[in-house]
């Protein structure tokens, strides 16, 4: 099993739409996590961290469940400017920074 | 915010001659780098830590006499791909860890595409 894992995708949704992502870990020591956002042919841009009481910037909702070593992302009223490779991201206890295979939105006009 | 710069973005290479790509943090120390390596539509995969003034600690099945690493001072590292083949082609990238309010983020290079005839 991957360490972690995120849903396949690609998500192609309308703009205006609301979509979901989902990751799991296996790690339960693990200790941070993240959303990054990769562009095409671009380098990983930090998108959110994710807290355990979830949190939220704009449009952006992340969500974190230890117990069921869960982390999602929460996009609404999707713009194109958001289509991009979203990247789960998590800090284990060995100090290293361990990606998802990553998800792949398109958003429509 | 804090940046890290990469260095080349983009190199071609013969069959069997080394290419270094480098690695530099701009406004602050790191002590801790990180270089990824990532195929298409592939996830970042980790190669190896970079720790400044000691040996780099390899990722299980990374080549250590293949891909040199080499972190001589607080803001440079540089990866050396020796020998190089074509199955070495792909997005290398470096990060860093950042520090006071930044710390935990990871900061990345703009990444080098290396690309081997």
């Amino acid at each position: 099993r991957k360490e972690v894992e995120q849903d396949p995708g690609p998500f192609n949704v309308p703009e205006g739409a609301t979509v979901a992502f989902n990751c799991t870990y296996s790690n339960s020591a693990s200790q941070s996590f993240f959303w990054y956002r990769q562009d095409c042919r671009k380098e990983p841009k930090l998108l959110m961290s994710v807290y355990s009481s979830g949190n939220e910037d704009g449009r952006f909702t992340a969500q974190l469940n230890r117990a069921s070593q869960y982390i999602s992302l929460l996009i609404r009223d999707s713009k194109l400017s958001d289509s991009a490779t979203y990247l789960c991201v998590v800090y284990n206890q060995g100090g290293k920074l361990i990606f998802g295979q990553g998800t792949e939105l398109s958003v429509k006009p | 915010g804090a940046v890290v710069s990469q260095h080349p973005s983009r190199v071609i290479c013969k069959s069997g001659t080394s290419v270094k790509i480098e690695c530099r943090s701009l406004d602050f120390q790191a002590t801790t780098m990180f270089w990824y390596r990532q195929f298409p539509k592939k996830s970042l995969m980790l190669m190896a830590t970079s720790n400044e003034g000691s040996k780099a600690t390899y990722e299980q099945g990374v080549e250590k006499d293949k891909f040199l690493i080499n972190h001589a001072s607080l803001t440079l590292s540089t990866l050396t791909v020796t020998s190089a083949h074509p199955e070495d082609s792909s997005f290398y990238i470096c990060s860093a860890r950042g520090v006071g309010p930044n710390t935990g983020e990871l900061f990345f290079g703009e990444g080098s595409r290396l690309t081997v005839l």
